[in-house]
């Protein structure tokens, strides 16, 4: 079985502020993808950062990027200058290949972007 | 760019009725997903196809069915309702089910039951 663990419920930032959001996970697949999701208010899933197990280069999109360690099965996110409008909840998700391919997710943190 | 759409986008039934949510995949895509997410929940996988062919179940309780039509749009159908159904009800598209693509989630559909 697969697992997701985001251990912060709720965390807050300055805004132009950097702020990194936490993600553990287990599977005993060998291939296998990560992702962030935001959450706004509007309760739209929005694909934040995608990264693959196999990859030893962490992803980076623009204010996003990841710490991949794939040792300790640990996958963080870090926004850069932090904007309002990255007030969201995140969900770290995992995604084994193979089978159907569905996606599981943590529990999600809530982010505040305060001025 | 197209996106997935997801109708009706706000649905209110009463408890021991029917709902029937609809889902129009991104063009090209193949794959569908269907996720429940409810009031301060991360999503739970319901179902998906893939090719009009049921790839994997869930957590999809045995009064919800759902299929996949050649037109590669999908509905989730939902039959006595109970109160604990209401929720945000997420279709997600993704292109070739074994490449890993990214999936991209509908607005989703808010169903309430009173």
């Amino acid at each position: 079985a697969q697992t997701v663990t985001q251990s912060q419920p709720e965390m807050s930032v300055q805004e132009a502020e950097t702020v990194t959001l936490s993600c553990t996970y287990d599977t005993s697949e060998n291939n296998y993808y990560l992702f962030w999701y935001k959450q706004p208010p509007s309760r739209q899933m929005i694909l934040v950062i995608r990264q693959e197990a196999y990859k030893q280069q962490n992803a980076t999109e623009n204010r996003f990027s990841v710490n991949f360690q794939k040792a300790a099965k640990s996958f963080s996110l870090k926004i850069s200058d932090s904007q309002l409008g990255d007030t969201a909840m995140y969900f770290c998700a995992l995604l084994t290949q193979g089978g159907s391919e569905k996606l599981v997710f943590g529990k999600g943190t809530k982010l505040t972007v305060n001025p | 760019a197209a996106g997935v759409i997801q109708s009706p986008r706000h649905l209110i039934k009463e408890k021991r009725e029917t709902a029937t949510l609809k889902c129009y995949p991104i063009p090209r895509h193949d794959t569908v997903y269907w996720y429940q997410q409810g009031p301060g929940q991360d999503p739970q996988f319901l179902i998906s196809f893939y090719e009009k062919m049921q790839s994997d179940k869930g957590s999809i309780p045995d009064r919800f069915s759902a299929q996949q039509f050649s037109d590669y749009h999908s509905e989730l159908n939902m039959s006595s309702l109970e109160l604990g159904d209401s929720a945000l009800y997420f279709c997600a598209s993704s292109l070739a089910l074994g490449r890993a693509n990214e999936q991209y989630f509908g607005p989703g559909t808010r169903l309430t039951v009173t």
